[in-house]
């Protein structure tokens, strides 16, 4: 079964830092997405990326995050100086363009940030 | 504003019975719910969704059922396993997006061999 990858699976940094994680999205899907949780709240929506452009982002997603598809295959997140409470878990996402079955996101397995 | 709300942190239930899910929504204009998966340390599977144009959708042992006048849908797992203790979350479009997905906070669910 198709499925979308993430790397690094776990990334420890020192405050301002930059960090750069990477996604493989499954290969037909025309959205792309990044969302995060932070330990013991909820998933949160950061971007949505189509067309090699962002479609919508969050207030979380501000300045210091920017993404990036450097080609075909692969979709980045790149936090630019981390802060403590970038500390989370990292979750790149893709759907299909068109139809119901296109409103479902397929997650991949998260990169754990831990900023000390 | 907490647009998807599962009210019940956790659920525990004996191995061959039923579990029964919770969520309840606040915005009429949600028409797509989905029903996610979430193993510790790993992403949100999916596991089942529903349009608001049905009451209920069955795949296997998972059944989702919405009651859009009440706001409520709920997803029921029978038979449940052992394997199947995870959080499960809730999720629609936010509104105004067909793509952003909104979460609810989770119902740990386990089962009891």
């Amino acid at each position: 079964e198709p499925e979308v990858t993430q790397t690094p699976s776990h990334q420890v940094t020192q405050m301002g830092q930059e960090v750069i994680l990477r996604c493989v999205p499954i290969s037909n899907h025309l959205y792309f997405y990044w969302y995060r949780q932070i330990l013991g709240q909820k998933v949160e929506f950061l971007v949505s990326f189509y067309n090699n452009e962002i479609s919508e982002k969050s207030e979380i997603f501000d300045d210091q995050f920017s993404v990036e598809r450097p080609d075909g295959s692969n979709f980045t997140l790149k936090i630019r100086s981390t802060k403590l409470e970038d500390s989370a878990m990292y979750f790149c996402a893709s759907s299909e363009a068109l139809g119901a079955q296109g409103n479902t996101i397929y997650f991949g397995e998260g990169s754990w940030l831990t900023v000390v | 504003d907490q647009q998807v709300k599962q009210n019940s942190p956790s659920l525990s239930v004996q191995e061959g019975r039923i579990s029964i899910l919770n969520c309840d929504y606040t915005n009429s204009m949600f028409d797509y719910f989905l029903w996610y998966k979430k193993y510790p340390a790993e992403g949100p599977t999916f596991l089942i969704s529903i349009s608001s144009i049905k009451d209920k959708n069955e795949d296997g042992r998972f059944t989702v059922f919405l009651n859009k006048s009440a706001k409520h849908l709920s997803l029921h797992i029978v038979p449940s396993q052992p394997g199947d203790s995870a959080v499960y979350f809730c999720a629609a479009p936010a509104s105004g997006s067909a793509r952003q997905l909104t979460f609810g906070s989770g119902t740990q669910l386990t089962v009891l061999p």
